[in-house]
């Protein structure tokens, strides 16, 4: 099946400063990469996704590139704000499952 | 958006015992339903997934008689926890997608389980 990694684990920034986040994955047969922010005790909350047909997405100050050929694509956020900070998951999917990434917890110092 | 509710929100239960938690979606039909369990400060790792009328397909490693997964009607799933013991204590999170095409999946809010 498929095997996601995601890095760092733990991220710490300065509040203004961009963050990235990292994942690979194994399966070329999945198409469609999202990315979830989860706050302690909640839901994950989809904030940014991406499918294969497609290298780079933006919203406001959250990016996500893709690279099919290398199998990775990144979690880009710029002018990060003490609210930002949260866990978040990369995920790879087929469309039939979806396989998640460790997450990372990410801190924004004010 | 699409709301997934999932009752209870938490539930204790006695070791041996059986526990069901339910996953709703309330404005759409949830052609796929996905069961996910998640440890303190981990990743979500997903159980099995369902299909509207047949049976789930369980990921590698998951005990299909100890979570059995019933996915009557196109917005409802239950996962019944069977002969609960303590290391099954857990977060438990449901999604569902609306169908084929459909990526995207909507999460339930969790139903936190505690085995005594």
């Amino acid at each position: 099946g498929e095997n996601v990694e995601q890095h760092p684990s733990t991220l710490s920034v300065q509040e203004g400063d961009s963050a990235v986040i990292k994942c690979t994955y194994s399966d070329s047969a999945s198409n469609y990469f999202p990315w979830y922010k989860q706050e302690l005790g909640k839901r994950p909350q989809l904030i940014i996704d991406i499918r294969s047909n497609v290298g780079e997405k933006k919203d406001q100050r959250i990016a996500v590139t893709l690279n099919k050929t290398a199998k990775h694509f990144s979690l880009h956020i710029t002018e990060t704000q003490p609210e930002d900070s949260a866990v978040y998951f990369c995920a790879a999917s087929t469309g039939n499952q979806f396989y998640f990434g460790t997450g990372t917890s990410l801190t924004v110092i004010p | 958006g699409a709301v997934v509710s999932q009752h209870p929100s938490w539930v204790i239960c006695k070791s041996g015992t059986s526990v069901k938690i339910e996953c709703r979606s309330l404005d759409f039909q949830a052609t796929t339903m996905f069961w996910y369990r998640q440890f303190p400060k981990q990743s979500l790792m997903l159980m099995a997934t369902s299909n509207e009328g047949s049976k789930a397909t369980y990921e590698q490693g998951v005990e299909k008689d100890k979570f059995l997964i019933n996915h009557a009607s196109l917005t409802l799933s239950t996962l019944t926890v069977t002969s609960a013991h303590p290391e099954d204590s857990s977060f438990y999170i449901c999604s569902a997608s609306s169908g084929t095409g459909q990526y995207e999946q909507y999460f339930g809010p969790g139903t936190r389980l505690t085995v005594t």
